[in-house]
């Protein structure tokens, strides 16, 4: 695709349940990056992938989150028994092995625990 | 932690005007350092960025100014117009690794 393209849009859960959300990169691109971005605050770091491992998950706040990419493309952001403070966007970027420091963002998944 | 300290929170300035957004950081090993622009709904746009070994980066009306030795950085936006009105973000990393970013300014240009 053109961009990155995270699904779905919106989610709304119920406190306890699983969610995943999903994030396409931008073709060809090998780096992955998740953010969480709460209301009114800037983007704070999940997870980086790059290809297929998980480079630096310092950012995952806890063992309730998870994150993987199996065939170094598609990304899943997992979350168990959710709380409503998991409640925010939660964004995925991705940018290019030559120059993986400019990195492109997707539109975010909105997710409300109620 | 905050890594880096991003001001003012708000700003408004009128149409025609120079829109300027300060940020600070503390870990000297950032060595790369963007603007992000966000509107509702959307997710974070790459502005211009730029690099610690020099001091300015001029793309059409945006301009980064970088002091190093302060460890503080800017965004001048000229001319500033009814379109420029978003969330702004600055942001610092160490080459490959992951974003820091700051709080946010919210930009409104009057017309």
């Amino acid at each position: 695709g053109a961009g990155v393209s995270q699904t779905p849009s919106n989610k709304v859960t119920e406190k306890g349940k699983y969610v995943e959300l999903r994030c396409d990169p931008i073709s060809g691109h090998t780096a992955l990056y998740w953010y969480r971005q709460s209301l009114g605050q800037g983007p704070e770091f999940l997870i980086y992938f790059q290809g297929t491992g998980a480079a630096d998950d310092s950012g995952l706040p806890n063992d309730r989150f998870f994150a993987v990419r199996p065939e170094g493309s598609v990304s899943t952001l997992k979350i168990q028994r959710t709380e409503r403070g998991d409640s925010a966007v939660y964004l995925c970027a991705s940018s290019s092995r030559d120059s993986n420091t400019e990195a492109f963002f997707g539109q975010g998944t909105r997710l409300t625990v109620v | 932690q905050q890594q880096v300290k991003q001001s003012p929170q708000s700003l408004i300035v009128q149409k025609g005007g120079i829109s300027i957004i300060n940020c600070a950081y503390e870990n000297t090993a950032f060595d790369y350092f963007p603007w992000y622009q966000q509107f509702p709904g959307k997710g974070p746009a790459l502005l211009i960025a730029i690099r610690p070994d020099v001091s300015e980066k001029k793309e059409g009306r945006f301009t980064i100014s970088f002091n190093k030795s302060a460890k503080q950085f800017s965004l001048h936006i000229m001319d500033s117009q009814p379109g420029d009105s978003a969330t702004y973000f600055c942001a610092a990393s160490e080459y490959g690794n992951k974003l820091v970013f700051g709080a946010g300014t919210i930009l409104r240009v009057k017309s």
